[in-house]
């Protein structure tokens, strides 16, 4: 079963702005994990945070982890029409075995 | 590099009829393969871990004779879908693990399976 819960379910914002989505999971992990897919595509990996960190930024990417509260972030900066897809977390406890949030969709209108 | 491939992209099979989908990891070696499936506008279920050279470990409530798996080699996984049926119809997906880097998997593109 899925661990993970992201919110929000959707997101539509204008190109420029910025897209924050957030996701929650229960049990310990290893690492955090962000994938985007677009439709009907596989998935693209984004950026990966160890237990042990708490930011991590790769370009228009900043993802926090916050394993006291079993939260993590992801923040996309001046959005793109090209950054439209489904985002997902993916936490790694262990096991080889990523489980999936239930994913964002974010829109970005031009 | 670190690129995943899936073959076939889509298939369309009739009720009652197998259907073999193939994951290859093109250029590195992946002794661990996952597969995945996703049902329109949700999230990737994991369905079993495909391991080279060993049976596959399946996750719970997916049947192991349904859905066949053999990781015969170190590039290659095959999943084979066995007397489909109409909610077989899925989006299946596989992934790779590359060794010793924090279990970050690459994913293939995916393969659309509709079942008549």
């Amino acid at each position: 079963s899925q661990q993970g819960e992201e919110d929000p379910q959707a997101l539509s914002i204008q190109e420029g702005e910025n897209a924050t989505m957030n996701c929650s999971y229960k049990t310990s992990i290893n690492n955090l994990q962000w994938y985007r897919q677009n439709s009907g595509r596989g998935l693209v990996h984004l950026i990966l945070i160890r237990s042990n960190e708490r930011e991590k930024h790769s370009g228009r990417l900043r993802v926090t982890l916050d394993t006291s509260k079993k939260s993590s972030s992801l923040l996309i900066t001046a959005s793109r029409a090209a950054d439209t897809a489904s985002y997902f977390c993916a936490t790694d406890a262990g096991g080889n075995k990523l489980v999936f949030g239930a994913g964002t969709i974010l829109r970005v209108k031009s | 590099g670190a690129v995943v491939s899936q073959h076939p992209s889509w298939v369309i099979c009739k009720s009652g009829t197998s259907v073999k989908i193939e994951c290859r990891s093109l250029d590195f070696q992946a002794t661990t393969m996952f597969w995945y499936r996703q049902f329109p506008k949700q999230s990737l279920m994991l369905m079993a871990t495909s391991n080279e050279g060993s049976k596959a470990t399946y996750e719970q409530g997916v049947e192991k004779d349904k859905f066949l798996i053999n990781h015969a080699s170190l590039t290659l996984s095959t999943l084979t879908v066995t007397s489909a049926h109409p909610e077989d119809s899925s989006f299946y997906i596989c992934s790779a693990r590359v060794e010793g880097a924090y279990n970050e998997q690459f994913f293939g593109p995916g393969t659309r399976l509709t079942v008549l």
